[in-house]
């Protein structure tokens, strides 16, 4: 079955700073690739996703790459706020349509 | 805005007892989902349900069961807790199998 792993585990980086998380994954098949952010006290939320037929996407400060042939794909996000601070969960759709998860980073933006 | 609510958001119980966690959904989502989440383990599926009355197991299904009755309602239900179920838990739900997931705040679990 499909295997997320994601890294950095927690990151640190000053406000302004950019910040880069990375995940790769092992079915070929997998053909979705979202970002939820959980910050204190509350449940996920997506922030953004990939589909495997497009190489990027931004959206303002965040975007994300996805690169089939290694199978990974990374989370950027420049600029970074203080609200930027959360921890950061990449997913991708397995072969019976479940999200499998990778095991979180937690970013630390200090003003 | 779509809106997930959880029983409780802190939870103490002792080895052994029976568990219920309600998650209520407000927006007529078909797809409902309770995962698990632990410190360097991500979030694990536990059970979903892509209608009433219908259930499917996740990854570690083990120790836990469900109950769909309503469109709106996904307990989650641990038949006699026990100490390594001591967690955070997370319900979800979605409109369509590819659609995002919306979750809620979550209920922290403790097993004493």
């Amino acid at each position: 079955g499909e295997n997320v792993e994601q890294h950095p585990s927690t990151l640190s980086v000053q406000e302004g700073d950019s910040a880069v998380i990375k995940c790769t994954y092992s079915d070929s098949a997998s053909n979705y690739f979202p970002w939820y952010k959980q910050e204190l006290g509350k449940g996920p939320q997506l922030i953004i996703d990939i589909r495997s037929n497009v190489g990027e996407k931004k959206d303002q400060r965040i975007a994300v790459t996805l690169n089939k042939t290694a199978k990974h794909f990374s989370l950027h996000i420049t600029e970074t706020q203080p609200e930027d601070s959360a921890v950061y969960f990449c997913a991708a759709l397995d072969n019976t349509g479940k999200l499998i998860f990778g095991q979180g980073t937690t970013l630390q933006v200090k003003p | 805005d779509v809106k997930v609510t959880q029983s409780s958001r802190y939870l103490v119980k002792r080895t052994g007892e029976k568990v219920f966690l309600e998650c209520v959904q407000d927006m007529d989502h078909e797809n409902m989902f309770w995962y698990r989440q632990d410190p360097g383990l991500g979030l694990r599926l536990i059970y979903f349900s892509y209608d009433v009355k219908m259930k499917e197991k996740g990854d570690i299904p083990e120790g836990y069961s469900v109950s769909r009755e309503k469109k709106e309602r996904f307990s989650l239900i641990l038949e006699s807790a026990s100490t390594n179920q001591t967690s955070m838990y997370l319900c979800a739900s979605s409109l369509g199998q590819l659609e995002h997931l919306f979750f809620g705040p979550g209920t922290r679990l403790t097993v004493l």
